[in-house]
């Protein structure tokens, strides 16, 4: 069974522009996460969907980031303009156990961005 | 004070022996608690979870919880270098009935293991 996909692996661009990363999730899992750690900090939650719905978005920096999932297959986060703190490793990660239920997390590789 | 708090290590022990992680937690509404393993540059691996008071045991790995106290812990036995990695704790504290299940985690601690 192939575990989460994130693309790319590495991204450098330029503060101001824009970026879109791609999380594939494990097939079937409804729950797909996307989380942050900026260098230094703990991972940190960013949204949680549950197949096309965002069911918490809490995380979510401001209003720089949109993240959809259409279809409630594969996600993509898209930050527009990006800015420097925006820098990090953009974690992706799905579950299988429905809501309310003790459930775990599995982890993609990460994309790391770097806005210079 | 951080959610999850971990002492960032890094931790060193010789080969053989036991490695013992601590992960301690502010709410006590936390529900569910899991131990990730991260190779650097790689992404956190799913360890342990343990959703209940005690210990749980799974290979060379066990996980011990005490809600009372609010620590969550990682033992691994005969320690291998291969284990020398950053483990992170992570936490799912259940919020509004409507709220999704996110993970709060704890900085990691850096563990290595000496041949």
């Amino acid at each position: 069974e192939a575990g989460v996909t994130q693309f790319p692996s590495h991204s450098v661009i330029e503060k101001g522009q824009t970026v879109t990363l791609r999380c594939d999730p494990i097939s079937g899992h409804d729950n797909l996460y996307w989380y942050r750690r900026v260098m230094g900090k703990e991972i940190k939650f960013l949204l949680h969907f549950v197949k096309e719905s965002k069911q918490d978005e809490s995380g979510m920096p401001n209003n720089r980031f949109l993240a959809e999932r259409t279809g409630g297959t594969y996600s993509t986060l898209k930050v527009q303009p990006a800015e420097l703190e925006d820098s990090g490793v953009y974690f992706c990660a799905s579950s299988q156990v429905p809501w309310g239920l003790p459930y775990e997390q599995y982890f993609g590789p990460g994309t790391r961005l770097t806005v210079t | 004070q951080k959610e999850v708090e971990q002492n960032s290590g890094p931790l060193s022990v010789p080969e053989g022996a036991i490695a013992s992680l601590n992960c301690t937690y502010s709410d006590r509404g936390s529900q569910s608690f899991f131990w990730y393993r991260q190779y650097s540059g790689k992404s956190p691996e799913l360890i342990m979870s343990i959703y209940s008071n005690g210990d749980k045991e799974d290979g060379r790995f066990t996980a011990q919880l005490n809600k009372a106290s609010q620590y969550v812990s990682l033992l691994i036995r005969d320690s291998q270098p291969s284990d020398s990695a950053t483990y992170l704790c992570a936490v799912n504290i259940e919020r509004a009935h409507n709220a999704g299940n996110m993970l709060t985690f704890g900085g990691g601690t850096r563990l290595m293991v000496k041949p």
